[in-house]
């Protein structure tokens, strides 16, 4: 298995550029998750999605925007990006949506916004 | 809403000596879920150990072992027989078992050195 991947795994971005981060996995996982993290800041949860169709919002979810279209698939757009969006974001899923199953995650990828 | 503290930014440990990572919470709920992950130089997100609040029992996975202390709202993680592989931030994570349970909140991270 592949588990969670993510693509790119490094990207440059001008201010006000768009793009979309890519998270898929083959666990059939229900729950899907991103995160982003910043030195000394622990990780931040971006949105979140506990099925097919089903996503919404956690700490930090401005100038983001999640859909989830297949169980396997939880892209991440960013609209219109901004210096403040520089960091490392993760993909992360579980098998359920609480208890104590695991979180699962990607390589992460290292966005910088100029 | 829950928070997690970790104390201690940076920690450093001999080879082969033992080590201990605080982790602190704040929560009103009686049931819920704490982890240990690992993050190493390579970036990659590593569950290193869960407990569940439910259990008294710490929670141990090889060298690495827990003391809860549930009514203190504590969460340690100690290193036994460090080695160099070890060195790493290490993320403790709080997630409730009720609804809206989904999200995992975690700390700011413990960085550690190993020394050889």
């Amino acid at each position: 298995n592949a588990g969670v991947t993510q693509t790119p795994k490094f990207q440059v971005l001008k201010t006000g550029q768009s793009m979309t981060l890519q998270c898929a996995q083959d666990m059939n996982h229900e729950y899907m998750s991103w995160y982003r993290q910043d030195p000394g800041m622990g990780l931040r949860l971006i949105h979140y999605s506990v099925g097919a169709g089903i996503t919404d919002q956690g700490e930090v979810p401005n100038g983001y925007n999640v859909s989830r279209s297949t169980t396997e698939d939880f892209p991440l757009r960013l609209l219109s990006a901004a210096p403040s969006q520089t960091s490392v974001y993760f993909c992360a899923s579980s098998y359920n949506r609480g208890g104590n199953s695991p979180l699962h995650f990607g390589n992460g990828t290292r966005l910088t916004v100029t | 809403a829950q928070t997690v503290t970790q104390s201690q930014p940076e920690m450093s440990v001999q080879e082969a000596e033992t080590v201990t990572l605080s982790c602190t919470y704040d929560t009103s709920e009686s049931d819920y879920y704490l982890f240990w992950y690992k993050q190493p130089p390579s970036r990659q997100m590593i569950l290193v150990i869960r407990q569940e609040a439910y259990k008294q029992q710490n929670a141990t996975e090889n060298r690495f072992s827990v003391n809860f202390q549930k009514a203190a709202k504590s969460f340690s993680l100690k290193i036994s027989d460090s080695q160099l592989g070890d060195a790493a931030m290490y993320f403790c994570a709080y997630r409730s078992s009720q609804g809206g349970s989904e999200k995992l909140v975690f700390g700011k991270g413990t960085k550690l050195t190993v020394n050889p």
